[in-house]
């Protein structure tokens, strides 16, 4: 659990802003960077992915940007929406998946 | 396609008591886990199966957690007895092939105990 920490706890924003979440780890053998999102009352379902070899990752308008060197990744969120209102967690792997702390997002309109 | 069925969504016992929570997995799926998830404490894994083996057993939750998986498209997780400090949400997920390298999870939507 330690090995991954996500930042802000918490994080509002405005209809229509980009929201950055960020995620640091410390094992360097972590490979795959997926992101999950959680509404109240449901369980977390995957949201985008990235691969180590890669530095960047869209999908609409969702995008991973991941640093290796500084082990650092952060998920963008443009034109935030009231429905992306949710908690978010990133969740690295190899033969184990870690997920980080979250980050409780509301998107007020 | 049916997804991670979870069963009961709500749970409250007495203090002692032995329940049972239940998860179908996705049809096909090869590994099956187990979380529990708190505000404090966030995502912990419990047990992870693959192929309805045990792969690992969580640890610290060994003493009164026990996940046992029947068969590929039936896994339970008994808790005896349990302790008020066991309130939460427990998930279950489950993976086509190797939730790491790539792998998704998928989960239910949780079985929420409330311990008296």
């Amino acid at each position: 659990q330690q090995q991954v920490r996500q930042s802000p706890q918490s994080l509002t924003v405005w209809e229509g802003e980009t929201a950055i979440l960020n995620c640091s780890y410390e094992n360097s053998a972590f490979d795959y960077f997926p992101w999950y999102q959680q509404f109240p009352g449901e369980g977390p379902a995957l949201l985008i992915s990235i691969l180590s070899v890669s530095n960047k990752k869209e999908d609409g308008r969702f995008t991973i940007f991941f640093n290796k060197r500084e082990k650092k990744l952060s998920l963008h969120i443009a034109d935030s929406q009231p429905g992306d209102s949710a908690t978010y967690f990133c969740a690295p792997n190899t033969d184990k998946v870690v997920f980080g702390t979250g980050t409780r997002l509301q998107v007020s309109p | 396609d049916a997804g991670v069925t979870q069963t009961p969504r709500h749970e409250v016992a007495e203090k002692g008591q032995t329940i049972i929570l239940k998860c179908e997995p996705v049809s096909g799926h090869n590994d099956l886990f187990w979380y529990r998830q708190t505000k404090i404490q966030g995502l912990e894994l419990l047990s992870y199966f693959r192929s309805k083996s045990l792969m690992e057993d969580g640890g610290a939750f060994k003493d009164r957690f026990k996940a046992e998986m029947l068969n590929s498209s039936f896994s339970t997780l008994k808790i005896q007895p349990t302790e008020p400090k066991d309130s939460a949400v427990y998930l279950c997920a489950s993976s086509l092939w190797g939730a790491a390298n790539t792998g998704q999870l998928y989960f239910g939507e949780g079985s929420k105990l409330t311990v008296l």
